[in-house]
């Protein structure tokens, strides 16, 4: 079975700074999808940034771009020029890449804190 | 297009009464997940339905938590009766049948329930 490990239960930074969230995974497939979600006070995961295995290339989304090591099962999530907004539970999530619908394995979460 | 709809939003119970959840989600989304967060966690998936059959429902308390999804559209998940440990955030989630697994997954904004 796959699992999700993040060992950051919260992480605080200073408006307008850099910080990086950690997530280790362990699977023994070759072929997945890493995701990072976002979960502010309303409940909605909202999907960040979507890593596909086979690509060599880190993901990036505006501010926020990856570090996938893919031999280290380790997937961390850097968010540059950090907002207000940018505050919430951040959680890393596995999925199988096979033909068909997959389940999201989630890890245990990490609270991100923006300090004014 | 409108997003994955859950209700009630919250829902406050008695320890051994019943409750049920209801879910209504994208139009044209094969698959339909329903996800228990507590406290603190990740979510953990509880039951998976592809149209209206179960994919994986390993997770389920079969004893007290029972789920369906008529005519592979909108979903009820019923806890009968319910401890104290099912306060959490039941979330609901859909997504496209198909082979590319890292697109179209999308959360509803979750009911919280609290067993008092």
């Amino acid at each position: 079975a796959q699992t999700v490990t993040q060992s950051q239960p919260e992480m605080s930074v200073q408006e307008a700074e850099t910080v990086t969230l950690s997530c280790t995974y362990d699977t023994s497939e070759s072929d997945y999808y890493l995701f990072w979600y976002k979960q502010p006070p309303s409940r909605q995961m909202i999907l960040v940034i979507r890593q596909e295995a086979y690509k060599q290339q880190n993901a990036t989304e505006n501010r926020f771009s990856v570090n996938f090591q893919k031999a280290a099962k380790s997937f961390s999530l850097k968010i540059s020029d950090s907002q207000l907004g940018d505050a919430a539970m951040y959680f890393c999530a596995y999925r199988n890449r096979i033909q068909g619908a997959q389940k999201l394995v989630f890890g245990q979460g990490t609270r991100l804190t923006i300090n004014p | 297009e409108a997003g994955v709809a859950q209700s009630p939003r919250y829902k406050i119970i008695e320890k051994r009464q019943s409750v049920a959840f209801w879910c209504n989600p994208i139009s044209g989304h094969a698959t339909l997940y329903w996800y228990q967060q507590i406290l603190g966690q990740g979510p953990k998936l509880l039951i998976q339905f592809q149209n209206n059959g179960v994919v994986d429902d390993s997770q389920l308390p079969k004893d007290r938590f029972s789920a369906e999804r008529l005519k592979g559209v909108d979903s009820t998940l019923k806890i009968q009766p319910a401890k104290l440990e099912d306060s959490a955030v039941y979330l609901c989630a859909s997504s496209l049948l198909s082979g590319r697994a890292g697109y179209g997954y999308t959360f509803g904004s979750g009911t919280r329930l609290t067993v008092v």
